[in-house]
This record gives C-alpha cells, sequence and structure tokens, in this order.
C-alpha cells in the first residue's frame, strides 16, 4: 500500500509571493491533516479535513488556507509569504480515530 | 491547556536500552503516540496507547503510561545505530486528528 505522498518535496519562493502544496493520502484514507514544522516552534497543526470539509483549523493566519477534493487528495496554500514560512511542511492522513501517517513533507525555503 | 514535554538529548551506546520520557498535561488525552523522524524525512508512527492501557510492548518497543503522573515512556531494547533520530511524544483525544507533539528527544546512538 502506498503511503502519503507530497508533493513537491522542495519549494524555493520569494517574499510576497504564494505557494500551492499537494498531498495524496494513502487509499482509503478520508481525513487529511497538515502541520508546520520549524526548528523554533516545533510540530504545530494547520488544519484538518475530512470528506471535503475543514474540521479543525490551528492558530495560523489567513494567509495559510486548504482543501480537500472528492478523492481525499489535499491542497494547503500560503499567500503573500513570509520568511518566517520557512518550513517543512507536513501531510498526514488516517481512518477515523486512528493514528496518523505522515508523508515525508515538502520543504519550503522563502528568501 | 495542553502541553508536551520531553528532554531534548539523548546518547547511549549501541546495545544498550534507550528510554525516552514524556509528559504530557491534559488528562483527558485518549491517544498518545511516538514517532520518529530521521534527517530528510517525515514523522514515522513506531506505537500507540490507549490511555486506559498501562503497557504496550511491540518487538524492541515498550511504552510505559503512568496516567496518575500524566508520564509516557518508550524504552527501547537493544537499541541499534540505525535507532539514531528523533522522536516526538505526541497526545490527542478520542474522535480527534489533531496532535498536539513534543520538542522532540535526539537519540544519539554510538558503536
Amino acid at each position: 500500500k502506498a503511503g502519503v505522498t507530497q508533493t513537491p518535496r522542495y519549494l524555493i519562493k520569494t517574499r510576497g509571493q504564494q505557494v500551492t502544496l499537494s498531498c495524496s493520502p494513502i487509499s482509503g484514507h478520508r481525513s487529511v491533516s497538515w502541520y508546520q514544522q520549524t526548528p523554533g516552534q516545533g510540530l504545530q497543526f494547520l488544519f484538518e479535513y475530512f470528506s471535503e470539509t475543514q474540521r479543525n483549523k490551528g492558530n495560523f493566519p489567513g494567509r495559510f488556507s486548504g482543501r480537500q477534493f472528492s478523492n481525499s487528495r489535499s491542497e494547503m496554500n500560503v499567500s503573500t509569504l513570509e520568511l518566517g514560512d520557512s518550513a517543512l511542511y507536513l501531510c498526514a492522513s488516517s481512518l477515523e480515530d486512528s493514528p496518523l501517517h505522515f508523508g515525508n513533507g515538502t520543504r519550503l525555503t522563502v528568501t | 491547556g495542553e502541553d508536551v514535554e520531553q528532554s531534548l538529548f539523548l546518547s547511549v551506546r549501541e546495545g544498550d536500552s534507550s528510554v525516552i520520557n514524556c509528559t504530557y498535561t491534559d488528562s483527558s488525552s485518549t491517544y498518545l503516540y511516538w514517532y520518529k523522524q530521521e534527517p530528510g524525512a517525515g514523522l514515522q508512527l513506531l506505537t500507540y496507547i490507549f490511555s486506559n492501557m498501562d503497557m504496550k510492548q511491540d518487538q524492541r518497543l515498550t511504552v510505559l503510561l503512568n496516567k496518575k503522573d500524566k508520564h509516557l515512556s518508550l524504552r527501547i531494547a537493544d537499541t541499534q545505530t540505525g535507532d539514531s533520530a528523533i522522536y516526538f511524544c505526541a497526545e490527542t483525544l478520542s474522535g480527534y486528528s489533531t496532535l498536539t507533539f513534543g520538542k522532540g528527544t535526539m537519540l544519539l546512538v554510538s558503536p
């Protein structure tokens, strides 16, 4: 069974630009969550989607948004990028009320 | 509020046992997890325990939960150099996919 797939693996953007990251969950998993990992703040929850609906949201500004498609694939978007948005963005998928399985992440560098 | 704390660093010799500790503050946490992160990779689910259990063993891994003290530990028997990584403790509530992570413990295994 294929794991969680995130694309692209690496991304370099300039301040002020926007970026879209993609996540394909494990087959059959309908819940997709996104986390940001930085050296200073550690792992922080961004949002969770289930059946195309945002079910929970972390404490991030409105520049961070996401969506989920009918096939459970998910995207997250960050607009007006800031230097502090440089991080590893991790996507995780799960069955209902089951452990999260993470992808290898997208490393975003904002210059 | 929720908070998960871990010691930052542990160094052991190959063949020894490693014990990584974690404390959490949310007494209503239902699931507690251990994830492993190797350089450049995402999070690998190692094991998890329900809050109504005291212990769980899975091959070289033993998880102990002291719910009264809100203390969770991960014991790795016969530690190998390939076990060198960062280990994260995380908690969540039943029915939710929102994990609260500790800052991670870096385990260094020397030959």
